[in-house]
This record gives C-alpha cells, structure tokens and sequence, in this order.
C-alpha cells in the first residue's frame, strides 16, 4: 500500500564507498524527485525526472546519478562518498510537475 | 532566480493559542504555484495546500487558513486554536512556470507547548 517507498531506510558507509538509494512509487506519477535534507532541515532539490525524462538537476556534484529505469523508479547513485554527503535523502514523486509531491520516507546516510 | 524567505526559524506558542507562518517569496514569472509542506518529528513530508498565481482566493482548511497576497509576494499560514499535534517544521516552496524550478524556504520550527 505504500505510495512512496525507498530503500534502504538507514545506510552507513565508509568516505570512498559507492552507494545506491532505490525509490519506487505505485500511484502511476509522471513525475519523481530527490532531495537533500541537511542536519538544520534545509530542503534542497537535486534532481526531477518527468516520464524518465530529466527536467530538474541542481548543481550537485557529478558523484551523485539518478538514473530512471521506468516511470515508477528513480534511483540515486552516489560514487566515492565524502563525510559532507551525510543527510536525510527524500524521494517524492507528483503527477505532474506542476501537481503536490508525495515523499518518501527518508534514507538517512551517514558517511564515517 | 527564485526565493523563498521564511523569516520565522523558531516559533513556539502554548496551547490554543493562533499562530501565523509567514512565507515571503521572489519570482519573475507571472505564472506560478506555491506549496506548503508540514514535517512532523516523526520526519515524513506531507503535503498540505496548493496555490497557483492567479488564484488569490484565501482558504480554510479545518483549523488552517492561508492568506495568499500577491501584491506583498506572501503565502502566509495561520493555524487556530494550535495542538500539540500542530508541533512540526514546516516549509513554504515556489515553483515556477516551467516546473523545471522548485525552491524551498528554510522551513520554520513550531512548537505548541500544552
């Protein structure tokens, strides 16, 4: 039933590691997200894809690559960690790209 | 280049009492859409209100209001009688015409104390 999922939850890794967060969501969106939430909440956008179509990709370092297999997924890889990656990760998806966003439920990554 | 400013990091307020989230934003497009998002402690986001540009109409919701001035570039949040269930960060955001454009403000603390 859930609308939003990722997964893994949790995740923690070593600095240079590579890492991959899954995100799925089941309510036939056209449109996904990934966020960065930081440790003083600020909300940053990184990335959207509309129908596996790249339409939002903030100045984020080229380590992190979402890439879109379908319409329901969007995942997130992350090459060669630093300590400054550490953050709660939101996936979201809306109908549109005009629409309101469903989120996921976070994945909390810490790099040590 | 868009904005979203919410001035107010911290507000904490005692039971029943009104409390007001301001939202200031800056956008060149005359076609745009405003969001409010609520964050429990528990983490998730959800979703509260939805207001495009042209739809200035103020709205009420149970408990919460919102009071959309175009003139002031302002998408302020009052919630009523507050709970401490109302105990949450919540974040304003302005997306542009495109859509290809979403900004967040800093989000703004709320503790209702009982």
């Amino acid at each position: 039933d859930t609308a939003v999922s990722q997964t893994p939850k949790y995740l923690v890794t070593q600095m240079g590691n590579d890492k991959s967060i899954k995100c799925e969501q089941n309510l036939g969106h056209d449109t996904m997200y990934w966020y960065k939430q930081d440790s003083k909440k600020f909300l940053k956008i990184m990335f959207s894809y509309n129908n596996k179509e790249l339409i939002i990709n903030e100045t984020v370092p080229n380590r992190f690559s979402p890439k879109s297999p379908d319409k329901a997924h969007l995942n997130l890889h992350i090459n060669s960690l630093e300590l400054g990656d550490s953050a709660v990760y939101f996936c979201a998806s809306s109908q549109d790209r005009f629409n309101e966003q469903f989120f996921g439920p976070g994945t909390r990554l810490t790099v040590l | 280049a868009q904005k979203v400013t919410q001035a107010q990091t911290e507000i904490s307020v005692v039971e029943k009492e009104d409390v007001t989230l301001d939202c200031v934003y800056e956008t060149r497009d005359t076609t745009y859409y405003l969001f409010w998002y609520k964050q429990p402690p528990s983490g998730e986001l959800v979703f509260l209100i939805r207001r495009n540009s042209f739809d200035e109409q103020n709205e009420i919701s149970g408990r919460y209001s919102w009071n959309f001035q175009k003139s002031t570039s302002s998408f302020n949040f009052t919630i009523t009688a507050s709970q401490v269930v109302d105990s949450a960060v919540y974040f304003c955001a302005l997306q542009n015409n495109a859509g290809n454009m979403l900004t967040f403000g800093g989000g703004t603390r709320l503790m209702v104390k009982p």
